[in-house]
């Protein structure tokens, strides 16, 4: 069965700290991806990544950054958390398929409600 | 500019009769459609998809339709159970540009199933 897990469920953070989420797929997917959702906003993409120390930039991508040193794990880093922040955070993975060319399905972890004070 | 759209944010139905949730996009590049369901405090799960080859595909109670000269598709729940009430995503897929195998995500759509 297809899993996605996040390292928490819920976090609380003061502006101006370092924060990590942590993600994990065990499907052995090429494709990993950070979002955010936030009402009224809809799933909006912060970084992606094709391979292992690949990545790209999302629609946005400022005040993040992202680390994939391994193909099962995908980490999102905010430098300098600030309240704008707040947010649910969805990790998602999908495979490429037989063509290079990575599916359409995604899968997505429980999320991360993190909450920046 | 937003490409793919859900113009409604709320849907209120009545158990046991059909829900419709609408969704347009804007590029005709799109070649593959998905809709996510999401509850409260969990990740959205992939529920229904359709390529562009076809207009119709259906799985149980679940339909979707796409009208590609209209640039919109719906999906249909036949029939709406309480257990239906959650937020649901439309996405769409379209090789293009530096895009490949990224969604593009509608803003949801919040369903009410009332029994």
């Amino acid at each position: 069965d297809v899993k996605v897990t996040q390292s928490s469920r819920y976090l609380v953070k003061r502006t101006g700290e370092k924060v990590f989420l942590e993600c994990v797929q065990d499907m052995d997917h090429e494709n990993m991806f950070w979002y955010r959702q936030d009402p009224g906003l809809g799933l909006r993409l912060i970084y992606f990544s094709y391979d292992v120390k690949m990545k790209e930039k999302g629609d946005i991508p400022e005040g993040y950054s992202v680390s994939r040193e391994k193909k099962e794990r995908f980490s999102l880093i905010l430098e300098s958390a600030s309240t704008n922040q707040t947010s649910m955070y969805l990790c998602a993975s999908s495979s490429s398929g037989t063509s290079g060319r990575p599916t359409d399905t995604q899968y997505f972890g429980p999320g991360t409600r993190l909450t920046v004070l | 500019d937003q490409q793919v759209k859900q113009n409604s944010p709320s849907l209120s139905v009545q158990e046991g009769r059909i829900s419709i949730l609408n969704c347009d996009y804007t590029n005709s590049m799109f070649d593959y459609f998905l809709w996510y369901k999401k509850y409260p405090a969990e990740g959205p799960t992939f529920l229904i998809s359709i390529s562009s080859i076809k207009d119709k595909n259906e799985d149980g109670r679940f339909t979707v339709f796409l009208n590609k000269s209209a640039k919109h598709l719906s999906l249909h729940i036949v029939p709406s159970q309480p257990g239906d009430s959650a937020v649901y995503f439309c996405a769409a897929h379209g090789t293009y540009g530096g895009s490949q195998g990224n969604l593009i995500f509608g803003k949801g759509t919040k369903l009410s199933v009332k029994p």
